[in-house]
């Protein structure tokens, strides 16, 4: 079956550090794959996709998105985190039976001042 | 501004109430969706629409319906028949199936009273 997982419920990490948001998905074919934010109250706005080419797919905000095919992961990241990065992030895949998204559970990131 | 809007922002129901959710486009794109989203959670899909006059089922369809009768509008009805239909409300469109970047409006609130 097709799916996706975001291992973590919640991510901390200080403002300025580095930050990774993990992904892993599992798919019949060839990955579509993206990420989302989403702010307290809010619609969720698209940061980055992967469809075909360069494994390391960058975004908006800083943020970029490393595709491993043997791993079969896609985690998000950003050299150095602000305070503002604080919300939740949703990662999805495409559904090769219908095209739609298959969304992760969500992982919230708080960035620490 | 180019986007998709949706209202009411908040709206509250009582017990054997019908309440519909606008949903209206201007990015004049072919495919439009409904999602839910319950506290903690993930999204679900309840209809998806890639053309006029056509509308298909998504996961969590019961209680709900759809019309598709303009190409920028995709309203969401909220029957009776949904026996717990708190939860907050995000339409979305995009340009065509999913490969296409799908995005999305600020969300509406429905809750029971």
């Amino acid at each position: 079956a097709q799916s996706v997982a975001q291992p973590e419920d919640q991510v901390n990490v200080a403002e300025g550090n580095p930050l990774t948001v993990k992904c892993t998905y599992s798919v019949s074919g060839n990955p579509y794959l993206f990420w989302y934010v989403q702010y307290p109250n809010r619609g969720l706005q698209f940061l980055l996709k992967y469809i075909t080419g360069d494994n390391l797919v960058k975004g908006s905000y800083g943020f970029e998105a490393e595709f491993n095919k043997s791993q079969t992961s896609f985690h998000l990241k950003k050299p150095s985190a602000l305070v503002s990065d604080s919300a939740l992030y949703f990662c999805a895949v495409r559904d090769d039976s219908n095209y739609q998204l298959i969304w992760g559970a969500g992982t919230k990131l708080i960035i620490k001042p | 501004d180019g986007g998709i809007t949706q209202s009411p922002k908040y709206l509250f129901r009582k017990e054997g109430q019908n309440v519909t959710l606008s949903c209206e486009q201007n990015l004049n794109h072919d495919a439009m969706y409904w999602y839910r989203q319950d506290p903690g959670q993930g999204l679900r899909l309840i209809y998806y629409s890639q053309i006029v006059n056509d509308f298909q089922k998504g996961d969590i369809a019961e209680g709900y319906s759809v019309s598709r009768e303009k190409k920028e509008s995709f309203p969401l009805t909220v029957t009776s028949a949904q026996k717990n239909p708190t939860a907050f409300y995000l339409c979305a469109s995009s340009q065509g199936p999913t490969g296409n970047t799908i995005y999305f409006g600020e969300g509406s609130w429905l809750t029971v009273v």
